[in-house]
């Protein structure tokens, strides 16, 4: 079975700080990556997605992806009260999901 | 595009009865994807469709449960009976290979 492991949390940061946020796989041929952000009651929307080894930013979002370890990361710089969700993580084409980690930013 | 339309938003069932969910993916995808959200068991898969035709229904938790996808814009989740465990958010989304895939706003059930 193929796994993607998240850590559930919670994971609680001050505003302005930068939040980390961690996802392993266990398939190593994965290719494709994804971050969804989840707000309660909401569906899950995408933030960003990630192919390459390396760094992927985005505004205050950068993805990092290293397939050698099989861990994609998601940093969230100058993070606001408005972020407080919960970051999903997604791999490859038939899009399973870890966990979640549920962040919250306090003012 | 309207995205992924689900129906219905909400439902409420006793025991026993069937229970069918309704999703539309967005025109021109060729994937399929129905997740069940609890708070014990997180986004789970449910099973997914490549061009109508399922491709994973390992994460079918029963018999009770089944899928299908008749054409390119319609699919449907049933549950047949239903019990109280089976409460949850049911979500579907779609997408094109090797792309992002867009959710639906998820059916709410509750079965008593």
């Amino acid at each position: 079975q193929k796994e993607v492991e998240q850590n559930s949390g919670p994971l609680s940061v001050p505003e302005g700080a930068i939040a980390s946020l961690n996802c392993t796989y266990s398939d190593r041929g994965s290719q494709s990556f994804f971050w969804y952000r989840q707000y309660s009651g909401k569906s899950p929307e995408l933030i960003m997605f990630i192919y390459s080894n390396g760094d992927k930013e985005d505004g205050r979002f950068t993805a990092q992806l290293n397939k050698a370890s099989q861990y994609v990361s998601l940093l969230i710089r100058d993070s606001q009260p408005s972020d407080s969700a919960t970051y999903l993580c997604a791999v490859n084409h038939d899009m399973r999901f870890g966990a979640g980690t549920r962040l919250t930013v306090k003012p | 595009d309207a995205g992924v339309i689900q129906s219905p938003r909400h439902e409420v069932t006793e025991m026993g009865q069937e229970v069918t969910l309704r999703c539309k993916p967005i025109s021109g995808h060729n994937s399929l994807f129905w997740y069940r959200q609890t708070m014990m068991r997180g986004l789970e898969l449910l099973i997914y469709f490549n061009n109508n035709v399922p491709i994973d229904d390992s994460g079918m938790p029963e018999d009770r449960f089944s899928a299908k996808m008749p054409n390119a814009s319609f699919s449907t989740l049933k549950i047949q009976p239903s019990e109280p465990r089976d409460s949850a958010v049911y979500f579907c989304a779609s997408k094109e290979w090797n792309t992002e895939a867009f959710f639906g706003q998820g059916t709410r059930l509750t079965v008593v």
